[in-house]
This record gives C-alpha cells, structure tokens and sequence, in this order.
C-alpha cells in the first residue's frame, strides 16, 4: 500500500504567477485536504474534496481552488501569488471506512517560495 | 480562536516517559481529542484520538481527565526519533461524507536529550 505523494517537493515562483500542486491519496483513500503551513505556525486547512466536489473550506480566498479526479488523486491551483503565499503545502488523504476514526494520513508536502 | 494550550516546549531524557499535557477547557460533549506529530520536514502523522475513555495504542497512551477539560499523551520510552512539533487538537466527529477538518495550533516542541 502506497502512502500519500506529492510533487513537486519544491518550487520558486514569481509574485503573480499562477502555481499547481498535485497529490496522490493513499489506496483506498477517497477524501483528500489540503493544508498551509506556514514557517513556525502549524498547518492551516484550505479545503477538502470528496467524490470530487469541494467539501468544506478554510478562510482562504478564492483564488485557492482545487480539484478532486475519479482515481482520487487531487490539484490545488493558487493563481495571483502573493509573497505571503510562501509556505509548506501538505496533502492529506482520509476514506469514509476510517471516517469514525478521524484519521488522516499526510504526504511530505510541497515547499512553494514565491519572490 | 485556539482551542487548546500546550506548552511551547518541553525537554525529555531518552528512555523516560514523555508526559505532554494539553489543556481544551472548552471542549464539547461530542468533540474529540487528537494528536499529530511532525518530525522535520515531514507532514504530520497521527498518534490517537479519543473521546473520554483512556487509550492506548502502539506509539502512546492518551489519558483525559474526566471532566474532559484537559488531557496528556503519554510516550512511555521516549527515543531520539521521537523529537518532534506534538500537536493537541479537538475536532468533533468526522461528518458522514469524509472527516472533519482538523485545526492545529502551535504545538509542543519535544525534544529527546540523549
């Protein structure tokens, strides 16, 4: 059984450019979340996605936005990139058989720096 | 709006028991406590969660006070690659569509001395 992937590990952008992250639920796994974690603070939730609808979200604008595809497997897409957008974005995958344990299962995350 | 307080930090001898407490004052009849740990440059992985009996898995035990309002986990022989951010998070029960989102704070900065 695979664990939650994510890619790119890293990446540096330009301040209004647009950005794609991806990310590989774990088998089995049909709900995935995204997070941003900022240096020193803990992860802050953006959004989650479940048979590939948006599920619930953060206080995060817009131009946040995702996308959930019939293998599971997820996008988070930020246009307008703001330095403060700098930060780590983890993926975390969940399935709904071990919904009522509330666990979610991380993925190594994505280091984003936009200058 | 934080719903838990944990200590920014704690120091523990390898090999003792690692005690971390968490206070959740506010916490509701049907909200849970969870916790994460991030080592370095990794994301978080769970721990345990529980509602208000105490429990026990192969990496910690987690001990609530009965009237809910705080609670400690416990690392019974703490190692070196136990040095990681612990967050304590209350969350109430994963909605039938998938699980809830989780709410992390600061955490506690573990540290294993050798």
């Amino acid at each position: 059984e695979t664990g939650v992937t994510q890619s790119p590990t890293h990446l540096i952008k330009t301040r209004g450019q647009q950005v794609t992250l991806r990310c590989s639920s774990q088998s089995g796994h049909n709900t995935v979340s995204w997070y941003q974690q900022a240096l020193g603070q803990g992860p802050q939730f953006i959004f989650q996605y479940y048979r590939e609808e948006e599920n619930g979200r953060g206080n995060f604008p817009p131009r946040f936005s995702g996308l959930q595809f019939p293998n599971y497997s997820s996008e988070l897409n930020v246009n307008a990139l703001e330095l403060d957008d700098s930060a780590l974005y983890l993926c975390a995958s969940s399935s709904i058989a071990g919904a009522a344990s509330g666990e979610q299962y991380f993925g190594p995350g994505t280091r984003l720096t936009v200058t | 709006d934080a719903k838990t307080t944990q200590p920014p930090s704690m120091d523990c001898a390898e090999g003792r028991a690692a005690n971390l407490p968490c206070n959740h004052s506010t916490i509701s009849g049907n909200e849970y406590v969870y916790w994460y740990r991030q080592i370095h440059s990794q994301g978080p992985q769970y721990i345990i969660h529980g509602l208000k009996n105490n429990e026990t898995n192969e990496m910690a035990s987690l001990i609530i006070t009965e009237d809910r309002k705080s609670s400690t986990l416990i690392l019974p022989h703490a190692t070196l690659r136990d040095t990681a951010v612990y967050y304590c998070i209350v969350s109430a029960p994963p909605p039938r569509f998938g699980n809830e989102k989780l709410t992390f704070g600061t955490g506690t900065r573990l540290t294993i001395i050798p």
